[in-house]
């Protein structure tokens, strides 16, 4: 057990919708990070927080949005769903921001887009 | 093209052998490359980290190496256990930033 959360485990939804993911950093952890991996693709970074704050982004579309909150957990949400959005979500964290740091995952949120 | 190319795609071995992968990059400039197990369904873990001044990091049964000239870095994992089947994958940081490249991973089976 990594010590970061994430919820749901599994969300399935419609083209067109809206869904919201959610993740808990490890206690003491300020960076919150976002992962897509769909089996072709391997893991994709999409976004990196830092204590509330945006600090790095990396493939998120324009559709995906996430935000950081004072209690240090995240949400990524994900609207205008496609099909090709069906994929395992990963939350990691670490202590620091600078991305050199040991990143923990959480055990992912399965997201099948119909 | 992926900046980060594992080899081979999967690989099935026995219990009790050896195997290695490979991780073949041409992120520039290098930061560090990291090997990761996920098991399936579950968040990868790290193993290994090494940055440009290290050629051999081990952790338990997992050794990695790197070759900062080739750009080449290897995980040797001996006697494989079955719980040793996982995805392994590679991960090199570019340069200050954030830029991490990730490779699509080595499909192990450790079959009894």
């Amino acid at each position: 057990d990594s010590g970061v959360t994430q919820t749901p485990k599994h969300l399935i939804t419609a083209t067109g919708q809206r869904v919201t993911l959610r993740c808990s950093p490890r206690s003491g952890d300020l960076s919150v990070y976002w992962y897509q991996q769909s089996l072709d693709q391997g893991l994709q970074f999409l976004i990196q927080y830092y204590n509330g704050e945006e600090r790095a982004k990396g493939n998120i579309l324009e559709r995906f949005s996430a935000q950081q909150f004072p209690d240090l957990h995240s949400e990524l949400n994900l609207s205008s769903l496609e099909l090709g959005d069906s994929a395992l979500y990963f939350c990691a964290s670490s202590v620091e921001r600078t991305g050199q740091e040991t990143q923990y995952f959480g055990p992912g949120t399965r997201l099948l887009v119909l | 093209k992926n900046q980060v190319e594992q080899s081979p795609q999967s690989l099935i071995i026995l219990e009790g052998k050896n195997c290695t992968l490979q991780c073949n990059y041409t992120v520039s400039p290098f930061s560090n490359l990291r090997w990761y197990k996920q098991d399936t369904g579950r968040g990868p873990v790290s193993l290994t980290i090494m940055t440009f001044s290290e050629n051999t990091k081990s952790n338990g049964r997992y050794t990695a190496t790197l070759d900062a000239d080739t750009k080449q870095s290897s995980l040797h994992i001996t006697a494989s256990q079955l719980s040793d089947s996982a995805s392994y994958i590679c991960v090199v940081r570019r340069g200050s930033g954030y830029a991490l490249n990730f490779g699509k991973g080595t499909s192990l089976l450790v079959t009894p």
